[in-house]
């Protein structure tokens, strides 16, 4: 069964960082790209950053770039969002989310394995 | 880059069709295959529901469909069950400075 379990939320003031971070088990974890998406509180989904399997390819979305690192580490099965420089429109609950992929290829935005996510909150 | 374009809600009736639209740009919906479409009921995660337009992942009822013309995708649910009520929201891939975007969300209402 596939589970991807995320950690590291919480409140920190504005200007402060946080890493979150997500424990995968039940796939072959260094074969799929993995992602992050966060949805602020009553709000819709939006996409943070990409890392393919290898690490050989990270994206950003725009208001992240500069201040978040995203990383992974096969060996633990782990996925990590280092966030800096937090502002109060970084607040959101986080998902840790795997990107499909099947013999035809990886499908990128198909996003079939979510975490139950972890919240952060940028408040003073 | 801006957010794909969805109608903020729409409504229908037990058994009845409705259609959901996802416009975009030639940059991302109209330019590939890679759209994808989520079902989130309240408090719950999403759930992949279609993926590269018209896809569907193990599991999911053929009472949901997906399809593209040009720049604008749809999702398109047949015999609407009174569980389909939920938030649904479209992504696509996007080819300039971000990878990824989605859809501002649509409200379904089953009367």
């Amino acid at each position: 069964e596939v589970q991807l379990v995320e950690s590291g939320g919480g409140l920190v003031k504005p200007g402060g960082s946080l890493r979150l971070s997500c424990e995968a088990s039940g796939f072959t974890f260094s074969t799929y790209s993995m992602n992050w998406v966060r949805q602020a509180p009553g709000k819709g989904l939006e996409w943070v950053s990409s890392v393919s399997g290898s690490s050989t390819y990270i994206y950003y979305g725009d208001s992240m770039k500069g201040r978040f690192t995203i990383s992974r580490d096969n060996a633990r099965n782990s996925l990590y969002l280092q966030m800096n420089s937090l502002r109060a429109e970084d607040t959101a609950v986080y998902y840790c989310v795997r990107e499909y992929y099947d013999s035809s290829g990886y499908s990128i935005g198909a996003f079939d394995y979510w975490g139950q996510g972890t919240l952060v909150t940028v408040s003073s | 880059q801006s957010a794909l374009t969805q109608p903020a809600s729409v409504s229908g009736s037990p058994g009845q069709s409705i259609i959901i639209s996802c416009t975009g740009s030639s940059s991302d919906v109209g330019g590939h295959k890679f759209v994808s479409w989520f079902q989130q009921h309240p408090g719950k995660v999403p759930k992949l529901m279609i993926f590269d337009v018209t896809r569907r992942p193990s599991g999911i009822s053929d009472r949901f469909s997906g399809s593209k013309s040009g720049n604008t995708a749809s999702l398109t649910i047949s015999g609407l069950q009174t569980e389909d009520e939920a938030d649904y929201y479209c992504a696509s891939y996007a080819s300039g400075s971000t990878l990824v975007i989605f859809g501002g969300g649509t409200k379904l209402t089953v009367l």
